[in-house]
């Protein structure tokens, strides 16, 4: 099955510093990569997501890139805020069952 | 906008005892999982629904675990007995039908404990 390794697991920042969470992923045949936001105690949130056909999306200062040669994806967050404090996590999606393989969450605290 | 709905937010209860919780997902969304989050850990798929018919359900503890979708709505998940180690976050999402390349949503959760 597929195998998600997500790094670091915590990461601070200063406030209006760039944050990047890096994942690797094991299934060549997984095609879509969705990153969710999970603030203590919520649910997870979806915050951008990929295809394997694109290498990169942007949303305002959030962007995703991937690279399916090396089978990695990476999140990066810019000018970050103290709202973005929260636990990151990426999952990669695959098998005909569709399923979501998480990775193990980045604590990202952004400090003012 | 359509959120998944999850009941309760909470449940506390000893070890042994049965707890049951109720997962109502997103209108239109065939596809429904529940998922079980330790503290700082990510979610881990228990069993997986398209409609009424279980996809997936090789990572659900069944001594103890049961998960219906009887009309192909709304689910539950049950645990008869809880043990203390069942202590989570229990997580319900939705999608669309498999053949649609669309992300899952969540719902807000039922936090367990066994004492």
């Amino acid at each position: 099955g597929e195998n998600v390794e997500q790094h670091p697991s915590t990461l601070s920042v200063q406030e209006g510093d760039s944050a990047v969470i890096k994942c690797t992923y094991s299934d060549s045949a997984s095609n879509y990569f969705p990153w969710y936001k999970q603030e203590l105690g919520k649910r997870p949130q979806l915050i951008i997501d990929i295809r394997s056909n694109v290498g990169e999306k942007k949303d305002q200062r959030i962007a995703v890139t991937l690279n399916k040669t090396a089978k990695h994806f990476s999140l990066h967050i810019t000018e970050t805020q103290p709202e973005d404090s929260a636990v990151y996590f990426c999952a990669a999606l695959s098998g005909s069952a569709r399923q979501l393989t998480f990775g193990s969450g980045t604590q990202l605290t952004v400090l003012p | 906008e359509a959120e998944v709905a999850q009941s309760p937010r909470y449940k506390i209860t000893e070890k042994s005892q049965a707890v049951a919780f109720w997962c109502d997902p997103i209108s239109g969304h065939a596809t429904l999982y529940w998922y079980r989050q330790i503290l700082g850990q990510g979610p881990e798929l228990l069993v997986q629904f398209q409609d009424e018919s279980v996809v997936d359900d090789s990572q659900l503890p069944k001594d103890r675990f049961s998960a219906e979708r009887l009309k192909g709505v709304d689910s539950t998940l049950k645990i008869q007995p809880a043990e203390l180690g069942d202590s989570a976050m229990y997580l319900c999402a939705s999608s669309p039908p498999l053949d649609r390349l669309e992300t899952q949503y969540f719902g807000p959760g039922t936090r367990l404990l066994v004492l």
